[in-house]
């Protein structure tokens, strides 16, 4: 059981540059999550999921996009990379929401625009 | 605007004392309420969860939570230089989303 899994680790791009950040959970969890971290700031949900074809806006929603085609995976996708999006990327699944639905992160993605 | 107050710290303890991490939450509505360890560097890793009112021991953690003083903290017994970390506080009120505080720094002083 690998939990939750972020592709890749590191990343460097370009101000302008795309890229699709991979997130995979095998727990059987519907709740996906995408946050961003940035430093002092706290975590702030980018886009999250219910099910599968069910995607909806977080606080931070704007330069990104998500899809949901399965249970399993979540990819967010970054298009034309601004520097303002330099952060530390979580994704994050859960069994739903409500009491008693712990939240489990994936190990993050560290993304610098430059 | 719903928030989640943590004191940023850093709190120093020496080692083997019991360190204290308080948060205070605005939402009356909250319903589960969380505590993350966090590394430098690595993502949030649960390590509590409290539902009702009054103490959750878990080995050397004890969650202690008062709806009516919207206040939960966190005692760690025994600290150890191991547990030098950022302490999140996440907060549910029953929906989808889960309010995060940003985190109260902790070093245990060998």
């Amino acid at each position: 059981n690998a939990g939750v899994t972020q592709t890749p680790k590191f990343r460097i791009l370009k101000i302008g540059q795309s890229m699709t950040l991979q997130c995979a959970q095998d727990m059987n969890h519907n709740y996906m999550y995408w946050y961003r971290q940035d430093p002092g700031m706290g975590l702030k949900l980018i886009y999250y999921s219910v099910g599968a074809g069910i995607t909806d806006k977080g606080e931070v929603p704007n330069g990104y996009n998500v899809s949901r085609s399965t249970t399993e995976d979540f990819p967010l996708r970054l298009e034309l990379a601004a520097p303002s999006q330099t952060s530390v990327y979580f994704c994050a699944s859960s069994y739903g929401s409500g009491i008693s639905y712990e939240q489990y992160f994936g190990p993050g993605t560290r993304l610098t625009v430059t | 605007q719903k928030e989640v107050e943590q004191n940023s710290g850093p709190l120093s303890v020496p080692e083997g004392a019991i360190a204290s991490l308080n948060c205070t939450y605005s939402d009356r509505g909250s319903q589960s309420f969380f505590w993350y360890r966090q590394y430098s560097g690595k993502s949030p890793e649960l390590i509590m969860s409290i539902y009702s009112n009054g103490d959750k021991e878990d080995g050397r953690f004890t969650a202690q939570l008062n709806k009516a003083s919207q206040y939960v903290s966190l005692l760690i017994r025994d600290s150890q230089p191991s547990d030098s970390a950022t302490y999140l506080c996440a907060v549910n009120s029953g929906t989808y989303k889960y309010i995060f505080g940003t985190g109260t720094r902790l070093k245990v002083l060998a």
